[in-house]
C-alpha cells in the first residue's frame, strides 16, 4: 500500500512570496489533515478535511493560509504572503473511514528567509 | 482546553540502557492514546495504541502503559539502540459528535549514544 505522498520535500522562499504544497493521501482515505510542525515542537493542526469538506480550520491563519481538496482526494496548502515565522515542516496525514490511526507523509520543510 | 504534556523534553542515554518517557493529558472525551516515533526529516509513525481499558501494551522493545484515572501514559524503551534516536510524540484522540480530533504533545527528543 502506497503511503501519503507530499511534494516538494524542501522549499526556500523569501518573505512575502507565495508557496504551495501538495499532498496525495492513501487511496480511499476520507480524512486528510495538514499540520504545521515548528522545530522542537509537536505538530499543530491547520486544517482537517472529510472528503472535500472542511471539518476543522479553526487554527488556520486564514489571512494568509488556504487549503483545498476539490475532488476529495489530493490536497494543496498555500501560503500567500509568507512570513519568517512560517518556517516549519508541513505534514500531511490521512485516515481511513472508521480507523483510529492517521498515516503521515514525510513532510515539506519550508524555510522563509 | 485539550492538552498533552510530555517529559522530559530531551533525553540522552547510552546504547543498551533503558529509558521511560512520560505523557500527561487533559483531553475529553478520551478515545485512545498513541505513541508515535518521528525520525529526523520523516513523518511520525505509530508505535502503539492504548484504549481506555488497556493498561499495558508491548511492541518489541517498546512498552506503553496507560493509567486512565490519572490520565498518564508512559513509553518504556528497553535495551536502547542507536536507531531509537528520534522524537517520540504522544497523541490523544477524542471522538465527539462523530468527529475524531487529535491532540499532539510536543514530543521527547531521544538521543542514544554509543
Amino acid at each position: 500500500e502506497a503511503g501519503v505522498a507530499q511534494s516538494p520535500r524542501y522549499k526556500i522562499i523569501e518573505k512575502r512570496q507565495s508557496v504551495a504544497f501538495w499532498c496525495n493521501p492513501i487511496s480511499g482515505h476520507a480524512t486528510l489533515y495538514w499540520y504545521q510542525q515548528i522545530l522542537g515542537q509537536g505538530p499543530k493542526l491547520l486544517i482537517q478535511f472529510q472528503n472535500n469538506g472542511v471539518v476543522d480550520d479553526s487554527q488556520l491563519p486564514k489571512d494568509r493560509f488556504s487549503a483545498e481538496r476539490l475532488k476529495g482526494v489530493d490536497s494543496t496548502l498555500k501560503i500567500q504572503p509568507a512570513k519568517l515565522e512560517d518556517s516549519a515542516v508541513y505534514l500531511c496525514a490521512s485516515r481511513g473511514q472508521g480507523a483510529t490511526e492517521a498515516f503521515f507523509g514525510q513532510g515539506t520543510r519550508l524555510t522563509v528567509v | 482546553k485539550n492538552q498533552v504534556e510530555q517529559s522530559p523534553q530531551s533525553l540522552i542515554i547510552l546504547e543498551g540502557k533503558n529509558c521511560t518517557l512520560q505523557c500527561n493529558y487533559t483531553v475529553s472525551p478520551f478515545s485512545n492514546l498513541r505513541w508515535y516515533k518521528q525520525d529526523t526529516g520523516r513523518g511520525p509513525v505509530s508505535l502503539t495504541i492504548m484504549t481506555f481499558s488497556e493498561n499495558t501494551k508491548s511492541n518489541g522493545r517498546y512498552t506503553a502503559t496507560l493509567d486512565a484515572d490519572t490520565k498518564q501514559s508512559s513509553l518504556h524503551i528497553t535495551a536502547s539502540q542507536l536507531s531509537d534516536s528520534a522524537s517520540y510524540i504522544c497523541v490523544v484522540s477524542t471522538m465527539d459528535t462523530g468527529r475524531r480530533a487529535l491532540t499532539f504533545g510536543s514530543g521527547t527528543r531521544l538521543q542514544v549514544q554509543p
